[in-house]
């Protein structure tokens, strides 16, 4: 456990609607991740955070934007949801002081409807 | 895309015998991480193994490196019910801070 909390844990929406999923840690870690995993894909890359301000894509960017205002917290926010974008999404941090070890948090589940 | 594929995609075996699983990737990497995930969990993190390691150990789990195959396996010896789990094989690239991911080898220990 590295301190990390999803909110919501669980989510139902509309399509279209904007969704907005938080990850909060703890232990002053720098480097942030939001991934999602689908059946046969494994976890996909969508952005990652390399500090305050600082973030970049992932593999699977499209329809999705983060922001990280503060050390603690990293945003994933759906624009405009897709029903493709049902899937669990993981937030995860690199511990450093571990060799680059990263640890997860327990998934948010999405649902568009 | 995924740079690492664990083989088999799916493991059923008695409890007590040993479960071996393969990672395979396609670039030159740093480390090298196994992670498990229970059902309806996060993934926890079993084990690192640097790109100059051949072997590690980890209490009933071993793990190998074979980096002119950019192979690894892992093995878990004298399973039990609570091993029923996916297991991930993870890989960062020099010089890169994310790890990429395989789809996954999901392992169901038989009582």
């Amino acid at each position: 456990d590295a301190g990390i909390t999803q909110s919501p844990r669980h989510k139902v929406t509309e399509t279209g609607t904007p969704v907005t999923l938080r990850c909060h840690q703890t232990e002053n870690h720098r480097y942030m991740y939001w991934y999602r995993q689908d059946p046969g894909h494994g976890l996909r890359l969508i952005h990652y955070s390399y500090g305050v301000k600082d973030t970049d894509k992932g593999e699977v960017s499209d329809g999705y934007s983060v922001s990280r205002s503060k050390t603690e917290d990293f945003l994933l926010t759906l624009e405009s949801a897709t029903s493709s974008q049902t899937s669990v999404y993981f937030c995860a941090v690199t511990a450093q002081s571990s060799g680059n070890t990263i640890y997860f948090g327990e998934g948010s589940w999405l649902t568009v409807v | 895309s995924q740079q690492g594929e664990e083989d088999p995609q799916a493991l059923s075996i008695q409890e007590g015998e040993n479960a071996t699983m393969n990672c395979s990737y396609k670039t030159s990497i740093n480390n090298l991480q196994w992670y498990r995930q229970n059902s309806g969990r996060g993934l926890v993190h079993l084990i690192l193994i640097r790109s100059n390691e051949r072997e590690k150990h980890s209490g009933r789990l071993r793990v190998t490196l074979d980096t002119s195959k950019k192979s690894s396996s892992l093995l878990i010896t004298a399973s039990r019910a609570a091993d029923t789990a996916s297991y991930f094989c993870a890989t960062d690239a020099i010089s890169d801070y994310k790890l990429s991911f395989g789809a996954g080898t999901t392992v169901t220990v038989r009582a």
